[in-house]
């Protein structure tokens, strides 16, 4: 029973499409979050909601949309994919002050 | 701001032989210290976390590391390494002043030789 699950796992894609990779957590978190993880590996937060609520929002392109319809859900929304959006994208969730964060397998994003 | 530096890009270590990966963080008050490891093609596992309290905090997979304040580190060891710890290490800070928003590290990634 996979805690932090992501679909898909790999999206090879044509620029200028748009996708979206969808995220669930059955650990009755109340924070979400998407990572994204470039080609050296570094790990830089986008953003995350707590309880629905956007509550960080770093310096990200309009086209990225991130959408929680519940605490347990965090989709990622691109619009018009770039060469430069090719990554691999986490999702993580964590109880707010409670420890560290649960992450997802990723979904490996490759725009072609 | 808070930040991470991990000095050591890459390591190579002998089986049964001891790791140690250092860690050096940024930021005014007492941080939140966690170790992630990343195997190929996986997502990130916690090893271990530091909030307060004892500042030897023992983690999964028998690493261990070491909070030291006057130094603004937080190194990672393991007493024997076996070869399934090749793999890709992250120290990672957060904050209760920063939404608890983790900033990793560049990573370290850690070879085993037979």
């Amino acid at each position: 029973d996979t805690a932090v699950s992501q679909t898909p796992k790999y999206l090879v894609t044509q620029m200028g499409n748009d996708k979206s990779i969808k995220c669930e957590q059955n650990l009755g978190h109340d924070t979400m979050y998407w990572y994204k993880q470039d080609s050296k590996k570094f790990l830089k937060i986008m953003f995350s909601y707590n309880n629905k609520e956007l509550i960080i929002n770093e310096t990200v392109p309009n086209r990225f949309s991130p959408k929680s319809p519940d605490k347990a859900h965090l989709n990622l929304h691109i619009n018009s994919l770039e060469l430069g959006d090719s990554a691999v994208y986490f999702c993580a969730s964590s109880q707010r002050g409670g420890g560290g964060y649960t992450f997802g397998s990723g979904t490996r994003l490759t725009v072609v | 701001a808070q930040s991470v530096t991990q000095p050591d890009i890459h390591i190579t270590v002998s089986e049964g032989a001891s790791l140690e990966l250092r860690c050096n963080y940024s930021y005014g008050a007492t941080p939140y210290l966690f170790w992630y490891v990343q195997s190929p093609g996986q997502g990130l596992q916690l090893l271990l976390k530091y909030f307060s309290g004892d500042t030897l905090v023992q983690g999964i997979k028998g690493f261990e590391a070491e909070f030291k304040r006057s130094q603004s580190s937080f190194n990672l060891r393991k007493p024997s390494v076996h070869w399934s710890d090749a793999a890709e290490y992250f120290c990672a800070v957060g904050s209760v002043s920063n939404d608890y928003k983790l900033s990793f590290g560049a990573g370290t990634t850690v070879t085993v030789r037979a």
